[in-house]
């Protein structure tokens, strides 16, 4: 089965720095997210991305984050400068054009720990 | 701003009963509902959904219950098994528009015992 595939699965970083999420969709997918779930609170949409462009985006997803899909096949999420409150599981997402949310699959995420 | 509830955290049930988790939304927009399933270090798995235009939907042990006059769903699991126990999550996204950008409640943690 098609599967979303995210690396690292899980990142320490000093806050401050940069870090760079990776994703690889479902090869024929269409639609692109990201989603992010702090410790114990529930799971929050940050951004949607589809025909190269984004199409949405939460306020949690402010200057400092920024997503690109470089070469057709993978998708990053970036964070320029992190913070601790960055600190969460981070799960990519993508689905088909056909089906409302029919196919829409997520990765198994990153852990993103700032210290 | 919860616009969609599940009000409780964790559900405990014998094996071979029946589970039934619960969740209530707010936004009138919403008229598609997901059930997703999450084991720890995992992904969100999706289980089951149900549109507005329908009030059930069923697949093998798992059945979505939609009352929109109620704003509320609840997923049964009938029977239960030890494998079932993980996080669930109900989720909801609007129609129209392009994004669905899914929202999601806090999840339920369903306990089953052998």
């Amino acid at each position: 089965e098609p599967e979303v595939t995210q690396t690292p699965s899980h990142q320490v970083t000093q806050m401050g720095q940069e870090v760079i999420l990776r994703c690889v969709p479902i090869s024929n997918h269409l639609y692109f997210y990201w989603y992010r779930q702090i410790l114990g609170q529930k799971v929050e949409f940050l951004v949607s991305f589809y025909n190269n462009e984004i199409s949405e985006k939460s306020e949690i997803f402010d200057d400092q984050f920024s997503v690109e899909r470089p070469d057709g096949s993978n998708f990053t999420l970036k964070i320029r400068s992190t913070k601790l409150e960055d600190s969460a599981m981070y799960f990519c997402a993508s689905k088909p054009r056909q089906g409302g949310n029919y196919g829409y699959t997520f990765g198994s995420g990153t852990r993103l720990t700032v210290v | 701003d919860q616009q969609v509830k599940q009000n409780s955290p964790s559900l405990s049930v014998q094996e071979g009963r029946i589970s039934i988790l619960n969740c209530d939304y707010t936004n009138s927009m919403f008229d598609y509902f997901l059930w997703y399933k999450k084991y720890p270090a995992e992904g969100p798995t999706f289980l089951i959904s149900i549109s507005s235009i329908k009030d059930k939907n069923e697949d093998g042990r798992f059945t979505v219950f939609l009352n929109k006059s109620a704003k509320h769903l609840s997923l049964h699991i009938v029977p239960s098994q030890p494998g079932d126990s993980a996080v669930y999550f109900c989720a909801a996204s609007p129609s129209g528009g392009s994004n669905y950008k899914l929202t999601f409640g806090k999840g339920t943690l369903l306990t089953v015992n052998p």
